[in-house]
């Protein structure tokens, strides 16, 4: 069966500007989650989403928004994006059946 | 919140040895997931531990829950170039209905051919 989706690969913008990340999920999955990895900080969980509620949020400022669809796919938004923003963008589906976690292959951001 | 410490933090070891990463957690593990990353790209599941003591195994790869569930280690016996990567610990925190995974740092493996 297809993986998660995620897309575009990689990005350039602007400081200031804002960006939509987009996430499409292993059919039947209905959890997604949005995670940032930075060479600093490393992997750090942004939030998650299920059956179109948001669940649960990490410690990130409002600026970093998303949502999820009846269809579970999800985008995550930026806005005002500054300089640190710049990172690889993951995006993990995951059932209730057996937990486990499925990654893509990321969005990469660079924000010049 | 969880902590999870991994050690070490880079290997490089000569094709065909054995080798083991550990991952030491702050608080009791209730799932504890072992990812590999090639740099730059997505995370490859590897495993996923759940009961103290249990064990599994993927070809050359085992990992190990300890009984007290506070720490696991990977192995990887006669390792190969296609080792080579970036090895992830993830433990699964769950508050409620909501989930999140916390990583550990990582551990950069090089494997000289």
């Amino acid at each position: 069966k297809a993986g998660v989706t995620q897309t575009p690969r990689y990005l350039i913008k602007t400081r200031g500007q804002q960006v939509t990340l987009s996430c499409s999920p292993i059919s039947g999955h209905r959890s997604v989650s949005w995670y940032q990895q930075t060479p600093g900080q490393g992997l750090q969980f942004l939030f998650e989403y299920f059956s179109e509620t948001q669940r649960n949020k990490g410690n990130f400022p409002g600026r970093f928004s998303g949502r999820q669809f009846s269809n579970s796919r999800s985008e995550m938004n930026v806005s005002t994006l500054e300089l640190g923003d710049s990172a690889l963008y993951l995006c993990a589906s995951s059932s209730t059946v057996n937990y486990g976690y499925t990654f893509g292959s990321g969005t990469r951001l660079t924000v010049v | 919140s969880q902590e999870l410490e991994q050690s070490p933090q880079s290997l490089i070891v000569q094709e065909g040895k054995n080798l083991t990463i550990n991952c030491t957690s702050s608080k009791t593990l209730y799932g504890l997931y072992w990812y590999k990353q090639k740099y730059g790209e997505g995370l490859i599941f590897l495993m996923m531990l759940q009961k103290g003591g249990e064990e599994k195994s993927h070809e050359k790869i085992t990992a190990k829950l300890d009984e007290k569930k506070q720490q696991s280690s990977l192995h990887i016996t006669a390792s190969q170039p296609s080792h080579a990567g970036i090895y992830l610990c993830g433990a699964d925190e769950a508050s409620g209905s909501a989930r999140q995974l916390t990583f550990g740092s990582g551990t950069q493996l090089t494997v000289l051919p």
